[in-house]
This record gives C-alpha cells, structure tokens and sequence, in this order.
C-alpha cells in the first residue's frame, strides 16, 4: 500500500516551453502533498506544500508564478514549471502525506521527475 | 532553521560488515524522524520512522536510534549486502509541523 506515481518519469523540453509533472497517490487519499527538487549530488529541498482544494504554500526563494502547483482532488497534485529555463533542469520529487495517529504521520514518495531543458 | 549533517558523505565497505552511518541535527524539537534509502535516479524509500518518544527502532537488518536531546541519530546496517549500495538521507520532522528537511545524505557501497 502507500504507493504514490509521478509523471511522467522523465521530460526534455526547449527554453521558454511549459512542463506539467503529476504526482498521484495510489491507493490511498492524501490531504497534503509535498513538492521537492534535487540538484545533482545534493539533498532534497522542499519546494511547496500543496493542499487539496486551497493554494499552495512555497518556501522562501521559491517562485509561486513559474511553478505553478495545483491539487484538485485528494489523489492528484500537479507541478507546472512555466518557461522553463536550463536552470530548472533538476529532479523534481512528490511525496503525500499519511496521518493515521501520531504514530504513522509519515511522507511516501514518489519515483521522481527527471526534467531536462534545453 | 533546521540543519542537518551526515557524516560520512560517502562510504565503502566489504560486504558482510555492520556499518553505522550518522546523523545530526540543530533543532531536537522534533516530531519524528524518518530515513529513507535513495538509489541513483531514482525516488526515496521509507526505510524507518522512529518517533520522538522512542530511543530504538528496528527493521530486519536495519536499526535507528534516536538521541533527541542531544541531536543525533545513527543507522545501524548489519550483515552488509550488495543490495544496501545506495544513498541514505535522514529527514527530523518538526514538532507540530510536517515539513521535512534531508541531510545531504550518505552515499554507501558494499563491494562484493
């Protein structure tokens, strides 16, 4: 169970184009869902917590208008990296969250999103 | 702001050896604290998630303790295996506060 997909699994795009990454949950609901980016050979860093029916909440230094997050259902969030730039080649990363108890308030994630720009 | 450090940055060991790989944090108010594997190109998998209130958590092979008060956690693998290769990333949860921030992570092979 806790199984959460992305696509697509990779994407090459010119400059100035729009790229769209989905993240769904599996086979459970997730209320919130989490939106990273990794830079080659370095950690994680959160980009924006995405809750279902209301707007997302970026970190500092994180563009709202050119990555623009949508979460319409409980199962689905969508990322849309607007014009992108060869600076926005990275590995993006969803995961959503499960809070069963406070025991098993956890994150799964995603296999990631290889995004290339040209 | 929560940092968080692992020490080694990188590691090779013979297979069949226990390893221990190490973690650090700055803010000990945390909620939890979750390590995930990550191989190469790919995504994270939860490896354990061990609460605030708990020193020790286990599964298989694997074991995590949590010093909270004084900031760190360790990795225990034991009866290293080819399969372990990867990179491991501790993540402390904040208390109240699902947001999750990685270490840069370990990045572990065994050699055959």
């Amino acid at each position: 169970g806790a199984v959460v997909s992305q696509h697509p699994s990779w994407v090459i795009c010119k400059s100035g184009t729009s790229v769209k990454i989905e993240c769904r949950s599996l086979d459970f609901q997730a209320t919130t869902m989490f939106w990273y980016r990794q830079f080659p050979k370095q950690s994680l860093m959160l980009m924006a917590t995405s809750n279902e029916g209301s707007k997302a909440t970026y970190e500092q230094g994180v563009e709202k208008d050119k990555f623009l997050i949508n979460h319409a259902s409980l199962t689905l969030s969508t990322l849309t990296v607007t014009s992108a730039h060869p600076e926005d080649s990275s590995f993006y990363i969803c995961s959503a969250r499960v809070y069963q108890g406070v025991s098993t308030d956890t994150q799964y994630f995603g296999p990631g999103t290889r995004l290339t720009v040209l | 702001k929560q940092e968080v450090t692992q020490i080694p940055a990188a590691l090779s060991v013979p297979e069949g050896e226990n390893l221990v790989l190490n973690c650090s944090f700055t803010d000990s108010a945390i909620y939890n604290l979750q390590w995930f594997r990550q191989d190469p190109g790919k995504g994270l998998t939860s490896l354990l998630l061990i609460q605030s209130s708990q020193r020790e958590q286990t599964s298989g092979r694997l074991n995590a303790s949590l010093d909270k008060s004084s900031g760190r956690s360790t990795l225990y693998i034991a009866a290293s295996q080819p399969g372990d290769s990867a990179t491991y990333l501790c993540a402390p949860n904040p208390f109240g506060n699902e947001k999750l921030t990685f270490g840069t992570g370990t990045r572990l092979t065994i050699i055959p």
